[in-house]
């Protein structure tokens, strides 16, 4: 079963403004990651947030994290037409160390 | 970093037969991870390749269904038999170096049934 939950499931914007995506989680991780997926492509690596980090910058990515609130966001400021793809939350959990992928949000950024 | 080898990267199957996926790494790695992904779908976690044990399986995944070796510290194989046209999908390999690090991904086997 999945353990990330992402939402929204699909979010469409206009190029320039900013995306906002949510990842919730059931158990106690090590980290979690988020991924990109553009259509019939493989997983593109975006960023790792460690347990005890609570927000983490790379270019136009902000991640934070909330543990007690088994909580995550993404956040591409800027966005951009090539942004298009599915993004993927990907907690590691703790006890186990397997990375389990969330439902994935579906980002359309319109030129 | 971990480079992954995935092999077939694609391959159209009849319905009934096996195949059997190779994932290479470059380096040894502690985990190793299976993943399936159907049509505009998200990632499931198959199981977990063990080194020299029984791979552990996520519910609703079976060893009969999806046998795993590993035989060493770089290499896995998954089989998928007796397939249907429902096993039609994207199989992954995943490694992972240590216990709190960064999954690395193959690019993916592409399996249609027909």
């Amino acid at each position: 079963s999945q353990q990330g939950e992402e939402d929204p499931q699909a979010l469409s914007i206009q190029e320039g403004e900013n995306a906002t995506m949510n990842c919730s989680y059931k158990t106690s991780i090590n980290n979690l990651q988020w991924y990109r997926q553009n259509s019939g492509r493989g997983l593109v690596h975006l960023i790792l947030i460690r347990s005890n980090e609570r927000e983490k910058h790379s270019g136009r990515l902000r991640v934070t994290l909330d543990t007690s609130k088994k909580s995550s966001s993404l956040l591409i400021t800027a966005s951009r037409a090539a942004d298009t793809a599915s993004y993927f939350c990907a907690p590691q959990d703790s006890g186990t160390y397997k990375y389990i992928f969330g439902t994935g949000t579906r980002l359309k950024v319109l030129a | 970093s971990a480079v992954i080898s995935q092999k077939p990267s694609r391959d159209i199957c009849q319905r009934g037969t096996s195949l059997t996926i190779q994932c290479q790494v470059d380096s040894q790695v502690t985990m190793m991870f299976w993943y399936r992904q159907q049509p505009g779908q998200s990632l499931t976690l198959i199981a977990t390749a063990n080194q020299g044990s029984e791979a552990t399986y996520e519910s609703g995944f079976v060893i009969d269904k999806f046998p795993i070796s590993r035989p060493n510290l770089t290499f896995s194989t998954l089989t998928v038999s007796n397939m249907s046209p429902e096993d039609s999908s994207i199989y992954l390999c995943s490694v992972g170096k240590t216990g709190d690090t960064e999954a690395f991904f193959g690019q993916g086997t592409r399996l249609t049934v027909v």
